[in-house]
């Protein structure tokens, strides 16, 4: 059983259109982190939020963490070829040392 | 310097070999983690060192076999693997064991096949 699971797992879209992947949980968090991967490549974390409701702009990309710390949201805005990749949030449990991830959100933007 | 350098970056095994991943950071990090990933799925923690010392080994079968010589280097000995075990295997390296603040650093990954 995965502790935070994505929606969609794969997106597919044309350039230019917008969309947004969520990463759901039971379990609150103290932080949760967003990493995007490419092919053959290892994750490289975009931002990490803490404050429950909080909101981070990373130019196209908005990311926001849910009120009551148990869920986030990724949007990105006129998809570009450039933000294929896989996309995977990771979790930190109040309890925990480690951080779980996401099922994971495979997004192609299609030139 | 920001990077995790993990090699081989490909690695074709039989099943009675022996072999060996190693990653290396020079970040100053003090805490190591090895990664197993399939295609397309989420990254599956395997072990974590912190001060060069195993933290956390998540139940792995006894035919991958860390080592932390320094803390610098990270290794992980492959002996008897089965089939299924082919993956990218991604080595990570934080400034301390995972925290509110920590960032994961990831290397490029060792693709493992297992013949």
């Amino acid at each position: 059983t995965q502790l935070l699971e994505q929606s969609p797992q794969f997106l597919s879209i044309q350039e230019g259109e917008n969309l947004t992947v969520y990463c759901n949980s039971s379990s609150v968090f103290s932080s949760l982190q967003w990493y995007r991967q490419e092919p053959g490549e290892g994750p490289v974390l975009l931002v990490t939020v803490v404050t429950g409701g909080e909101v981070k702009k990373l130019k196209r990309l908005t990311f926001q963490f849910g009120d009551a710390r148990k869920d986030s949201s990724l949007h990105i805005t006129a998809a570009q070829p450039g933000d294929t990749g896989l996309y995977l949030c990771a979790g930190l449990l109040n309890t925990g040392n480690q951080f779980y991830f996401g099922t994971g959100t495979s997004l192609t933007v299609i030139p | 310097d920001t990077e995790v350098t993990q090699t081989p970056k490909h690695l074709v095994m039989g099943m009675t070999n022996k072999k060996s991943l190693k990653c290396e950071q020079h970040m100053g990090h003090r805490a190591m983690y090895w990664y197993k990933q399939k295609a397309k799925k989420p990254p599956e923690l395997m072990f974590v060192y912190s001060y060069e010392k195993l933290s956390i080994n998540e139940s792995v079968p006894s035919r991958f076999s860390p080592e932390c010589p320094n803390s610098s280097l990270l290794n992980l000995h492959l002996h008897a693997l089965q089939p299924e075990d082919s993956a990218l295997y991604l080595c990570a390296s934080s400034r301390y064991i995972q925290g509110i603040n920590e960032k994961l650093f990831f290397g490029s990954g060792t693709q493992l096949s297992v013949l």
